[in-house]
């Protein structure tokens, strides 16, 4: 059984179209990070949040701790938003790393 | 810039031999990690040490060994007794030693090293 759920695994998207990823986890945490992993493997870290919502430029992470889940959002997305994004919850120095969701968006 | 070097970004080894993973951090991070991802699937963890000297197994830690004797550095090595190495290995770390307030940042990824086995 895995701990996280992401969804779609994969995304296609025409730039400047709104994306969604979506990710349920069935653990109790104590943060939940968004990662982005570019072609080359390279992963940076997007957002870390325990509550609510945070925006950072386009992109918008929000989280629901009672129904366990979180969901990225990208607004008028671009050929260089095309990365893996991964939904990781956390427990303490314990991470749970969803198989990370495919994004392409096309010009 | 502060940040964390994994070397080199491709590596290539013949079955059997021994092969290490250089992690280097200049972030003054207490903490430090090694994960594996393989096609498909999540980023597993291998080891954490959290201090200089002192270092913990991870999920699957069989067929790995790792040192801290510098807090910068956080080698892995894939032993001839890790049965499936080819992966993707990916190296991070975190300041502090206790629990930072959960708003803050810490968490830091390397590149990365692709490890191929033949």
């Amino acid at each position: 059984k895995n701990e996280v759920e992401q969804s779609p695994q994969n995304l296609t998207a025409q730039e400047g179209e709104f994306i969604t990823i979506n990710c349920s986890y069935s653990v109790g945490i104590s943060a939940l990070h968004w990662l982005q992993q570019h072609p080359g493997g390279g992963i940076v870290s997007l957002f870390m949040l325990s509550s609510g919502k945070k925006k950072h430029g386009r992109l918008i992470a929000t989280i629901n701790i009672q129904e366990k889940h979180s969901s990225l959002h990208i607004t008028a997305s671009h050929p260089r938003d095309s990365a893996v994004y991964i939904c990781a919850p956390r427990t303490g120095n314990q991470f749970y790393f969803g198989t990370g969701t495919s994004l392409t968006v096309i010009p | 810039d502060g940040g964390i070097t994994q070397s080199p970004k491709y590596l290539f080894r013949k079955e059997g031999q021994n092969v290490t993973l250089s992690c280097e951090q200049n972030l003054n991070h207490d903490a430090m990690y090694w994960y594996r991802q393989d096609p498909g699937q999540g980023l597993r963890l291998i080891y954490y040490s959290q201090i200089v000297n002192d270092f913990q197994k991870g999920d699957i830690a069989e067929g790995y060994s790792v040192s801290r004797e510098k807090k910068e550095s956080f080698p892995l090595t894939v032993t001839s007794a890790q049965k499936n190495p080819t992966a993707f290995y990916l190296c991070a770390s975190k300041r502090g030693l206790r629990t930072l307030p959960e708003e803050s940042y810490g968490y830091t990824f390397g590149s990365g090293t692709r490890l191929t086995v033949v």
